[in-house]
């Protein structure tokens, strides 16, 4: 069975960093691109960042460039996010999500809240 | 960059047809044929129901379909189904090579 699992999401201070993990299985993790996206309860998913499948062409939102960092280790099948310098409006649930051909999202995980907050 | 500018709900009765608009810009989905729509239930993750503008992939109903005309896409949800109440959100590859998100769409079956 194809599937993402996430976690490392949690309460964290503005200003704080964290790192979220999401762990692939069922397909050959080396061979897809793969994104983070998150959304806030009530409103749309928000594209965050993609990587390409042997870790180059990083590329972020406008929104959290030069504070989060995509990265991946295709030997433990895990995609990575390292959330910096948080704000209050970073607060959402992150999700990982599979890249299928011509940038369609077809595999998502059940996703790891971040709460940030004072 | 904004979000692609969706309407804010569409209703139908069962077995209705019913269209979601999805507007973008010449960076975006006038750009590309790389617009992709997802349904949502409460609770849930979104679903991949069409990408490339329309294309289902495997085990999406026949009655979901897409269409692009320069920079709006839309959504069809023919013979509708009780099941078919959701979210949905479409989204575009960009010129920036980002991806971007509609507002969402929340269809409600009467």
């Amino acid at each position: 069975e194809v599937q993402l699992v996430e976690s490392g999401g949690g309460l964290i201070r503005p200003g704080g960093s964290l790192i979220l993990s999401c762990e692939a299985s069922g397909f050959t993790f080396s061979t897809y691109w793969m994104h983070w996206v998150r959304q806030v309860p009530g409103r749309g998913p928000e594209w965050v960042a993609y990587i390409k499948g042997d870790g180059s062409g990083p590329t972020y939102a406008d929104s959290v460039q030069g504070r989060f960092t995509i990265s991946r280790d295709n030997v433990r099948n895990t995609l990575y996010l390292h959330l910096t310098a948080l704000r209050v409006e970073d607060t959402a649930l992150f999700y990982c999500v599979r890249a299928a051909r011509n940038w369609g999202m077809d595999v998502w995980g059940q996703g790891t809240a971040v709460t940030v907050s004072s | 960059q904004s979000a692609l500018t969706q309407p804010a709900s569409v209703s139908g009765s069962p077995g209705q047809s019913i269209t979601i608009s999805c507007t973008g810009t010449s960076s975006d989905i006038g750009a590309y044929n790389f617009v992709s729509w997802y349904q949502q239930h409460p609770g849930k993750a979104p679903k991949l129901i069409l990408w490339e503008v329309n294309t289902r992939p495997s085990g999406v109903p026949y009655r979901f379909s897409g269409s692009k005309s320069a920079n709006t896409a839309s959504l069809t949800v023919s013979g509708l189904q009780p099941e078919d109440e959701a979210d949905y959100y479409c989204t575009s590859y960009t010129t920036s090579n980002t991806v971007i998100f509609g507002g969402g769409t929340k269809l409600t079956v009467l």
